[in-house]
């Protein structure tokens, strides 16, 4: 089955730090990727996502992730990060259209930004 | 863009009542996903329709059932609620014919149970 490892459980960071969120992945086929970000209280929403093509993909907010194949990862990086950024990140993978194409998400990494 | 929208947006049930809620996709989706929140805990996959048919079950308790009508719009209804059914409920929808699939999430559906 697939499933869905994100390394950091809880993740402390002063303003301008960089930040970088490990995912990992188990599925031996085509995978779709994605971040989600859920601000507290709030719907989860997509910060980006990746299909094919060009292994680094950038999204909302200056956020950026990398696919690489061979490691079955998916990170997800910011330069510089902002308190507002104070939110859960949930890497998620959905696995195609056999899979009934639902998202299996990671544990989530909550992420302190320190003003 | 129109959004998933669900309703109602919160909601307080005592234990072993009965409570439904909805989710209308965004238009032109043909998949409707539904997903359990608990506090501090990652979405679960409930349940999923595509094109009005079941296409795929998760931990879905018994006590829960889940369709789609004829406009696409979704409703999961909990019967026998239990303390532990509180969670945020999350629904979901995706144009499976589109490239790579891309899910979008309602705002939620708070549930408490007393």
């Amino acid at each position: 089955a697939q499933s869905v490892s994100q390394h950091n459980h809880h993740v402390i960071l002063s303003e301008a730090a960089s930040l970088e969120l490990g995912c990992n992945y188990s599925y031996g086929g085509t995978v779709n990727l994605f971040w989600y970000v859920q601000y507290p209280g709030q719907h989860l929403q997509l910060l980006l996502k990746y299909f094919s093509g060009d292994p680094l993909v950038k999204g909302i907010k200056g956020f950026e992730a990398e696919f690489i194949k061979s490691k079955f990862s998916f990170n997800l990086r910011k330069p510089s990060v902002q308190w507002s950024d104070t939110a859960e990140y949930f890497c998620a993978v959905n696995a195609g259209y056999n899979q009934g194409g639902k998202l299996i998400f990671g544990q989530g990494t909550e992420l302190s930004v320190k003003p | 863009a129109a959004g998933v929208i669900q309703s109602p947006r919160h909601l307080i049930k005592e234990k072993r009542e009965t409570a439904t809620l909805k989710c209308y996709p965004i238009p032109r989706h043909d998949t409707v996903y539904w997903y359990q929140q608990g506090p501090g805990q990652d979405p679960q996959f409930l349940i999923s329709f595509y094109e009005k048919m079941q296409s795929d079950k998760g931990s879905i308790p018994d006590r829960f059932s889940a369709q789609q009508f004829s406009d696409y719009h979704s409703e999961l209804n909990m019967s026998s609620l239990e303390l532990g059914d509180s969670a945020l409920y999350f629904c979901a929808s995706s144009d499976q014919g589109a490239s790579g699939n891309t899910i979008y999430f309602g705002e939620g559906s708070w549930l408490t149970v007393v």
